[in-house]
């Protein structure tokens, strides 16, 4: 069973507020990710992270930041929302060592930005 | 690079009949291969995974797959369909080594008529 959490579910919110959806999970994991879900289109990854104090961006182009400041944590932060930002956001997880690339993901947080 | 091709979109079929969603790649390297359902309103789990070995792989719920390389696809099937297999599937795929995230595919929506 996998143990990683997303907060909020779900986001409604206006256009320039600040936001930080939650990502964290307890099994340890070295790396995890974040992906962009929108209907009909593959997800894509916007962030990843193989450790504390190391973040990089993932191959869709995002105006948001992490940080992996502990391992279990792993925020999603936008300074500024915008109605571009309305999307789902997964957040994931794998073993650093020994893996075979199995991701065990969050719930997602659905972002409505108006 | 890898890319996924999923080429249903929307799948309906009657509940107890077969079903297979069909999933292509494109790859210069041999890949891991993964079946992800996501449940609405839920997060992606993994059905299935081809790492090496036999070509057919059994999964949660009834699911198979059958890898074949010389078509490089990874079709997804169950015999006999519920109304609880009603959900989102993605395909993807990762490379052994080197990229450290899942490729996915568009996903394919079945439904699953009473």
């Amino acid at each position: 069973e996998a143990d990683i959490y997303q907060t909020p579910r779900y986001l409604v919110i206006g256009t320039g507020k600040k936001i930080t959806l939650e990502c964290s999970q307890t099994m340890g994991h070295d790396k995890m990710y974040w992906y962009q879900q929108d209907p009909g289109m593959e997800l894509h990854l916007i962030h990843y992270s193989y450790g504390v104090n190391s973040t990089e961006k993932g191959d869709l182009s995002s105006e948001s930041t992490v940080s992996r400041i502990r391992t279990e944590h792993f925020p999603l932060t936008l300074e500024s929302a915008r109605p571009s930002h309305t999307s789902q956001y997964l957040c994931a997880s794998s073993p650093g060592k020994g893996g075979t690339g199995e991701l065990f993901f969050g719930e997602g947080s659905r972002l409505t930005v108006l | 690079a890898q890319s996924v091709t999923q080429l249903d979109s929307q799948v309906p079929v009657f509940e107890e009949a077969p079903v297979e969603l069909r999933c292509n790649y494109s790859s210069s390297v041999s890949v891991y291969l993964f079946w992800y359902v996501q449940y609405p309103n839920q997060g992606l789990q993994l059905l299935l995974k081809y790492l090496s070995g036999s070509t057919l792989v059994k999964g949660i719920n009834g699911f198979e797959a059958e890898f074949n390389k010389s078509q490089t696809s990874f079709h997804l099937r169950k015999p006999s369909v519920h109304i609880s297999d009603t959900a989102e599937y993605f395909c993807a795929v990762k490379p052994p080594t080197g990229a450290n995230n899942l490729f996915f595919g568009t996903g394919t929506r079945l439904t699953v008529i009473p």
